[in-house]
């Protein structure tokens, strides 16, 4: 069975921190998503990375396909970035079948 | 602009009725998927579809159904038989069911059970 762990769970920083979200699957990866949930429940889908790293603004997604981690960070965190980010793991269970599981998700508040 | 269309957003059911959440999409997306979010805990999925006129059961399926007779389309329906059915649902889709695919999600509909 494939899990997916995110920590942490809730995360409050002022605003101008650097954030750093972790996320640890058990299994291997196909891609691995990284989301963002809103307060009004609508998800915006921020990278999608197999290897490497990936880079969108102040946003920052690395992945360590040999230790199964991936860390989303932000810099100069604004007020505006809290939300629920939550990790994905896009894996192949068999030959043309492939699943999500998603880690319970990472709250954050920025606060001004 | 493209993407993908959830209504209600808010639906209050009485216990033993069935409501039906729309999800439409306008993306051209092969792959749609339903999921349900409580509380504390990763979106589960319910049911998801690869093409038109099949679905499969995801990992929550009882006490729903689906429907996909049109590529843009794909409701869902929760029955009398879901014992807990007060939650958050996600429709999303994807261009095809490889992991190389962005997944877009819709609003989401609020479902309460009085």
């Amino acid at each position: 069975k494939n899990e997916v762990e995110q920590s942490p769970q809730n995360l409050t920083a002022q605003e101008g921190e650097f954030i750093t979200i972790n996320c640890s699957y058990s299994v291997g990866i196909s891609a691995l998503h990284w989301l963002q949930q809103h307060p009004g429940g609508g998800i915006v889908s921020l990278f999608m990375l197999s290897s490497g790293k990936k880079k969108h603004g102040r946003l920052i997604a690395t992945i360590n396909i040999q230790e199964k981690h991936s860390s989303l960070h932000i810099t100069a965190s604004h007020p505006r970035d809290s939300a629920v980010y939550i990790c994905v793991d896009w894996w192949a269970i068999e030959v043309g079948a492939q699943k999500l599981v998603f880690g319970q998700g990472t709250r954050l508040t920025i606060n001004p | 602009d493209g993407g993908i269309t959830q209504s209600p957003k808010y639906l209050f059911r009485k216990e033993g009725q069935n409501v039906t959440l729309s999800c439409e999409q306008n993306l051209n997306h092969d792959a749609m998927y339903w999921y349900r979010q409580d509380p504390g805990q990763g979106l589960r999925l319910i049911y998801y579809s690869q093409i038109v006129n099949d679905f499969q059961k995801g990992d929550i399926a009882e006490g729903y159904s689906v429907s996909r007779e049109k590529k843009e389309s794909f409701p869902l329906t929760v029955t009398s038989a879901q014992k807990n059915p007060t939650a958050f649902y996600l429709c999303a889709s994807s261009m095809g069911k490889t992991a190389a695919n962005v997944l877009t999600f819709g609003a989401g509909s609020r479902l309460t059970v009085l």
